[in-house]
């Protein structure tokens, strides 16, 4: 079974940057894009980043994503209270022929 | 403005079926592929199915492979989710999303509709 792995939590202070990780495996993040959502609580969730690296209109450029082999991360620079949130990547697997969810990451801004 | 509205949530016993619908307007629904994402209680993000704006190719996780039909009406602007053999843990509320593309991300998302299978 494929498994996109992400850390539960993650937190910072504001002003801080933050990365968050999104570990997979050949047939997913080392084969296909992948992409990052934003989840503000009690919301659908929010495009966030597409293509590895892409922001979408109206993304702050606090927000960058990246990928190397097999993993991807998101950075948030500048962290501010409103950025607290669930995120997750998504990335398609070649083996599933599906797309595969991280299991989220909850952002705390202390 | 662009929308996604589902509808067809709601209680049904184990074993039984429902039928989602998500209404879409403000866009030309014909062009673009779309996926039905579901979210269980304090839990994460799962993709359940997708299906291309010509409605030809179809997707499914394999938990609800065999279950469940992905269909869409592109007269009516409308996505279907067609789920049998209900099971408790399909209990969850369910998103329909716009793709950019086939193979690319969701870029709109629906306020989603919420099933909960229980005796």
């Amino acid at each position: 079974q494929s498994v996109v792995t992400q850390p539960p939590t993650a937190s910072g202070t504001p002003g801080q940057r933050v990365t968050i990780s999104c570990s997979g495996s050949s047939s997913n993040i080392g084969s296909s894009i992948v992409n990052w959502y934003q989840q503000l609580p009690g919301t659908a969730p929010k495009l966030l980043i597409y293509n590895d690296t892409q922001r979408p209109s109206g993304v702050p450029d606090r927000f960058s994503g990246s990928k190397s082999g097999t993993s991807a991360s998101v950075a948030i620079s500048g962290l501010q209270s409103e950025d607290e949130a669930d995120y997750y990547c998504a990335v398609w697997d070649d083996s599933l022929q599906g797309w595969l969810f991280g299991g989220g990451t909850k952002l705390t801004v202390l | 403005e662009v929308k996604l509205l589902e509808s067809g949530g709601g209680s049904v016993q184990p074993g039984g079926s429902l039928r989602l619908s998500c209404v879409a307007s403000g866009f030309t629904f014909n062009y673009y592929a779309m996926d039905w994402v579901r979210q269980a209680p304090g839990k994460g993000l799962e993709w359940v199915s997708g299906i291309g704006g010509d409605g030809a190719r179809t997707y499914y996780a394999g938990s609800v492979k065999g279950r469940s039909t992905i269909s869409r009406d592109n007269s009516k602007n409308t996505l279907y989710l067609e789920m049998n053999s209900l099971r408790a843990e399909d209990t969850a509320v369910y998103y329909c999303a716009r793709k950019t593309d086939d193979w690319g991300a969701i870029d709109i998302w629906g306020q989603g509709t919420m099933v909960t299978v229980s005796p």
